[in-house]
């Protein structure tokens, strides 16, 4: 079954600490691994598209990486402004449906 | 980046009327645009796929019925939701996809989001 899995489910940081953010996911057919962020009561923003194993884009403090079973997105020297929920989502087919993550809720503390 | 608006932000209604939720995307063309619904603390979940020009597709266990679905247009789609019941409230959100051979990879296209209706029936 196609799945996609974000963990941790909330993360809490102080500013400064860098950390990392997981999606595993078990499709056949990747066509593209997708990162949003939300805040609340808003629609995703997007991030970054993936396509292939090794990829990475970076975007200010965050970075996102591809292999063949999982993605990270690596946040450096995370800013209160930083805290939101950020999702995962895979493409696995020309139609464009999308499969979401449940999320991970970062939250960043002065 | 490419700019998808919803219309309503909010919306409370009653129970038993019928609510319309419009999907615009402002500075592109789509062909095709997706409906998800999201309840508090968990995730999108996909309702269905709008096609401009035919019917949508619905994901299992969407009634097509309760909710409908019209992309009459290359830069619209709107969502109905008939006869609206308190279970019925949840956060919609549209997105719509860019056209073959615009983005970064033309086979799959870059989705971008509207900004969400919360619907709450009374």
């Amino acid at each position: 079954e196609d799945q996609v899995t974000q963990s941790p489910e909330a993360l809490r940081l102080q500013e400064g600490e860098s950390s990392s953010l997981n999606c595993s996911y078990t499709v056949s057919g990747l066509r593209g691994l997708f990162w949003y962020r939300q805040d609340p009561g808003k629609g995703p923003e997007f991030l970054f598209t993936l396509y292939s194993a090794g990829e990475e884009k970076e975007k200010e403090r965050l970075k996102a990486t591809l292999t063949k079973k999982e993605s990270f997105l690596h946040i450096t020297a995370p800013k209160p402004e930083d805290s939101a929920t950020y999702l995962c989502a895979v493409q696995y087919n020309q139609g464009g449906k999308l499969i979401f993550g449940q999320g991970t809720e970062l939250s960043v503390k002065p | 980046g490419a700019v998808v608006s919803q219309h309503p932000s909010r919306v409370i209604c009653k129970s038993g009327t019928s609510v319309k939720i419009e999907c615009r995307s402002l500075d592109f063309q789509a062909t095709t645009m997706f409906w998800y619904r999201q309840f508090p603390k968990q995730s999108l979940m996909l309702m269905a796929t709008s096609n401009e020009g035919s019917k949508a597709t619905y994901e299992q266990g969407v009634e097509k019925d309760k909710f409908l679905i019209n992309h009459a247009s290359l830069t619209l789609s709107t969502l109905t939701v008939t006869s609206a019941h308190p279970e019925d409230s949840s956060f919609y959100i549209c997105s719509a996809r860019l056209p073959r051979g615009t983005g970064a990879q033309s086979n799959t296209g870059e989705l971008f989001f509207g900004e969400g209706s919360r619907l709450t029936v009374l």
